[in-house]
């Protein structure tokens, strides 16, 4: 079982809807929960960052966290075409390192 | 200014060259990161520096040497890379090294070798 499974897409959706990123993580320990967006060629950068259960929203962004089921999710709304690009979901492991463990990325292609 | 910089944006070496790649970051951050991305994969740690100390070092092969010069400046020197080394090589920084810290990426360095 990989240390943090997303399901790698693409996940397709149109215009102006919302988009919906899944994560999965088997840590049960990992306090602290991240997205990352990365364009194709270019680095990763922070979209969000999650440490309780609940939901965070920032601007369009919602993530959304549950430790009991060990998943994260991000919704993305009203999706754009700049929304197009792989998003990464990063965890910390349960020991205080500082190491990110990173999901293999979903890739979402929003079409005009 | 939450800024990680990079050079060289891009290099091509042969197999018996020997570079080096920079990061450095002006955020205050003591702890530095080197990540290693081949394409359609998330990125993968090399290397972790905490107030200017390695810590973290993931079983990378001794031709990848990292160097930490002070708390703003990270080096990777390469020599006798393989070409199974091309990659995108991406420096982060955070601020101690810890957990809940977020991790501030570079733009990073493309990496051929022939």
């Amino acid at each position: 079982q990989k240390e943090v499974e997303q399901n790698s897409g693409p996940l397709s959706v149109p215009e102006g809807a919302i988009a919906s990123l899944n994560c999965t993580y088997s840590d049960r320990g990992s306090q602290s929960f991240f997205w990352y967006r990365q364009y194709s060629g270019k680095s990763p950068e922070l979209i969000m960052s999650i440490y309780s259960n609940g939901d965070k929203e920032d601007g369009r962004f919602t993530a959304q966290l549950n430790k009991a089921s060990q998943y994260v999710s991000l919704l993305i709304r009203d999706s754009q075409p700049s929304d197009s690009a792989t998003y990464l979901c990063a965890v910390h492991g349960s020991g205080n390192t500082g190491k990110l463990i990173f999901g293999q990325g979903t890739t979402l292609q929003v079409k005009p | 200014d939450t800024e990680v910089t990079q050079t060289p944006k891009h290099l091509v070496m042969g197999m018996t060259n020997k570079k080096s790649l920079k990061c450095e970051q002006h955020m205050g951050h003591r702890a530095m990161y080197w990540y290693k991305q081949k394409a359609k994969k998330p990125p993968e740690l090399m290397f972790v520096y905490s107030y200017e100390k390695l810590s973290i070092n993931e079983s990378v092969p001794s031709r990848f040497s990292p160097e930490c010069p002070n708390s703003s400046l990270l080096n990777l020197h390469l020599h006798a890379l393989q070409p199974e080394d091309s990659a995108l090589y991406l420096c982060a920084s955070s601020q101690t090294g810890t957990n809940q810290e977020t991790q501030y990426f570079g733009p990073g360095t493309r990496l051929l070798v022939l």
